[in-house]
């Protein structure tokens, strides 16, 4: 039974590009959540997805954008991107409708902007 | 808004001897409470979880925590520590929005283990 997966595991970008990630969740899962945990910090939530539609949004700017899919997979966009962004990201994969569930977290992708 | 608190960013203690990680929680709702660990450079992974059925809640590799309603408290505790354990660790509320649900993490305690 694969967990949640993430790619890529490592990511360089430029101040002012735009970077995609990808999250496939546990199997079984129907909603995704992603969250930014940048260093020496706990991890922030940013939105989560359901039936291909966010559903909960943190406090983040409009840079950061997502996406789900019909296989219930994921993709983080954040646009013009600003040194304050380099963070580890994670994504988590639950069901919908069971909040004392836990989330199961992916390795995360380490994203560095310089 | 539901948050947690972890009253200590660091936490050593020797081999052997008991480990006390403290967490306050502040909620609206009925929380669920959740201890995660993060070894580094790798995932988050579930210790233990409160969702209102035992206070007295027992998890993974010998850990426990005790939730405590009247002190708005969710400490996680093993008696006897390993080498193993050191990593850092996340005091967690679900804070449940109709069905959806959004993790609000403490800030962390690092646990450092000494031979």
């Amino acid at each position: 039974d694969a967990g949640v997966t993430q790619s890529p595991t490592h990511l360089i970008k430029t101040r002012g590009q735009q970077v995609t990630l990808r999250c496939s969740p546990k199997s079984g899962h129907d909603t995704v959540s992603w969250y930014q945990q940048a260093l020496g910090q706990g991890p922030q939530f940013i939105f989560q997805y359901y039936e291909e539609e966010e559903r909960q949004r943190g406090n983040f700017p409009d840079r950061f954008s997502g996406h789900q899919f019909p296989n219930y997979s994921s993709e983080l966009n954040v646009n013009a991107l600003l040194l304050g962004d380099s963070a580890l990201y994670l994504c988590a994969s639950s069901w919908w409708g069971r909040q004392s569930d836990e989330q199961y977290f992916g390795p995360g992708t380490r994203l560095t902007v310089t | 808004a539901q948050s947690v608190t972890q009253l200590d960013s660091h936490v050593s203690v020797s081999e052997g001897t008991p480990v006390l990680l403290r967490c306050n929680y502040s909620s609206s709702y009925s929380p669920s409470l959740f201890w995660y660990v993060q070894h580094p450079n790798k995932g988050l992974q579930l210790l233990l979880k409160y969702t209102s059925a035992a206070t007295l809640v027992k998890g993974i590799n010998g850990f426990e925590a005790e939730f405590k309603k009247s002190e708005t408290s969710f400490h996680l505790t093993k008696p006897s520590a390993h080498m193993s354990d050191a990593a850092e660790y996340f005091c967690v509320v679900s804070d449940p929005d109709g069905t959806a649900s959004k993790l609000t993490f403490g800030t962390g305690t690092r646990l450092q283990v000494t031979l």
